[in-house]
């Protein structure tokens, strides 16, 4: 079955650089998440939407920004990059109405050097 | 906000034994989803169960089990004759309209 795709799966930028980050939810999903994972640290979430609309925010710096585009993909874009930013970044998709589960991508490390 | 609490941060066991891991919420929704997730090492977030908060039925697939108690707000984890491949960071978690908070997760080391 078709899972969350995610790209890229690595990634290095320098700081004070962009980067954007695709991911492509499962057919007919219709809530897309993003998560940042820190080393040794739990997910956290960063932002959803719902059928294209941002439905819940959580902690997402300013200078990172989401979208969900008409085909259902979503894209990261992160700015101004700093150190810190250096993760594993995780998208996630569900369909609303159905049991609840959130499947989750392989994720895409991001390295800021 | 919903809350997960894992408080095992590490747990080291040696192969064939059984291992728990606990996982205790809490919530203010009567509605409520609530997750296990398995992290090896190579990273991706593996699915391995979902339970709402109406279905108390305890659950177990091959070598894991589950054990729901709503009445003290547990989601346990048990691997039964556990094996080197089940060496990983295992996450609770917890989904609330769709919102969904991790615990801190457990580490398993599992000793040949």
């Amino acid at each position: 079955a078709a899972g969350v795709i995610q790209s890229p799966r690595h990634l290095i930028k320098e700081k004070r650089e962009t980067a954007t980050l695709k991911c492509y939810p499962i057919p007919r999903h219709d809530t897309v998440y993003w998560y940042q994972q820190g080393p040794g640290q739990d997910p956290q979430f960063l932002i959803s939407f719902y059928e294209k609309m941002q439905s819940d925010k959580g902690s997402i710096p300013d200078r990172f920004s989401a979208q969900q585009f008409s085909d259902y993909h979503s894209e990261l874009n992160m700015s101004s990059l700093e150190l810190g930013d250096s993760a594993l970044y995780f998208c996630a998709s569900s369909l609303e109405r159905a049991d609840g589960t959130i499947y989750f991508g392989e994720g895409s490390w991001l390295t800021v050097v | 906000a919903q809350k997960v609490t894992q408080a095992q941060t590490e747990i080291s066991v040696v192969e064939k034994e059984d291992v728990t891991l606990d996982c205790v919420y809490e919530t203010r929704d009567t509605t409520y989803y609530l997750f296990w997730y398995k992290q090896p090492p190579s990273g991706e977030l593996v699915f391995l169960i979902r339970r709402n908060s109406f279905d108390e039925q305890n659950e177990i697939s091959g070598r894991y089990s589950w054990n729901f108690q709503k009445s003290t707000s547990s989601f346990n984890f048990t691997i039964t004759a556990s094996q080197v491949v089940d060496s990983a960071v295992y996450f609770c978690a917890l989904s609330e309209d769709n919102d969904m908070r991790f615990g801190a997760g457990t580490r398993l080391t599992v000793k040949p």
